[in-house]
């Protein structure tokens, strides 16, 4: 079972908000990825670490979505601005290795509502 | 475009019954990993299978490659309730990303 730690399991932001999420890697894994994953179930990968290290991101995390995994802290996903768009349901997923064949061990994830 | 997609939005079987979920990809992969994803809950890997690999079992669960048709299986026999979940499969295409299907949902009925 994944030990993966997010928090919190639920926000309500309204339009123009911040929204901050955290999420504890499983104890070792140095690789963190985050993904959004939409009422249709559909993924898009946003961003993933080395430690604290960005390995690649997607446009849109780069305008409006900030991210980080400094060392000793928990990760931190943030919307500077929220949109109707963003809701959905966003998960961490940590890895013990990087590469092809790595395994990705995801947390229950931060269901986000933006009213 | 990279894409991993099932080919059934959802399924119905009785329990004890198998089942067989099929999914097909673009270009060649690396590996093709299946996760499920239960109500509330993160996904969690069933299997990961290798490009050079053409079947794989974990359980009652047993998944299939075949890179020349670029598609995979998972079956799943002797069903059971709790096996109700969001099955998905998941293409590494070389890039330490992975790309989710949309899903298959499968309900097992009492």
């Amino acid at each position: 079972n994944s030990k993966v730690i997010q928090t919190p399991r639920y926000l309500v932001k309204g339009q123009g908000q911040k929204a901050k999420m955290r999420c504890i890697p499983e104890k070792g894994h140095p690789v963190v990825f985050w993904y959004q994953q939409n009422k249709n179930n559909e993924f898009k990968f946003l961003i993933n670490f080395q430690n604290q290290e960005v390995l690649q991101q997607i446009d849109m995390t780069e305008k409006r979505f900030s991210a980080e995994c400094p060392s000793n802290s928990p990760c931190s996903l943030e919307i500077q601005s929220s949109e109707a768009g963003d809701s959905a349901l966003y998960l961490c997923a940590s890895s013990p290795s990087g590469g092809n064949y790595a395994e990705q061990f995801f947390g229950p994830g931060t269901r986000l509502t933006v009213l | 475009s990279q894409l991993a997609e099932e080919n059934l939005w959802a399924l119905s079987v009785h329990e004890g019954e198998s089942v067989t979920v099929n999914c097909s990809y673009k270009t060649s992969i690396t590996a093709l990993q299946w996760y499920r994803q239960k109500s509330g809950e993160g996904p969690a890997q069933l299997i990961l299978i290798r490009s050079n690999e053409r079947e794989k079992r974990n359980g009652r669960l047993r998944a299939t490659l075949d890179t020349s048709s670029q598609s995979s299986s998972l079956s799943i026999t002797a069903t059971r309730c709790e096996d109700t979940a969001v099955y998905f499969c998941a293409a590494n295409y070389g890039n330490e990303k992975i790309t989710f299907g949309a899903g298959t949902k499968l309900t097992i009925k009492p």
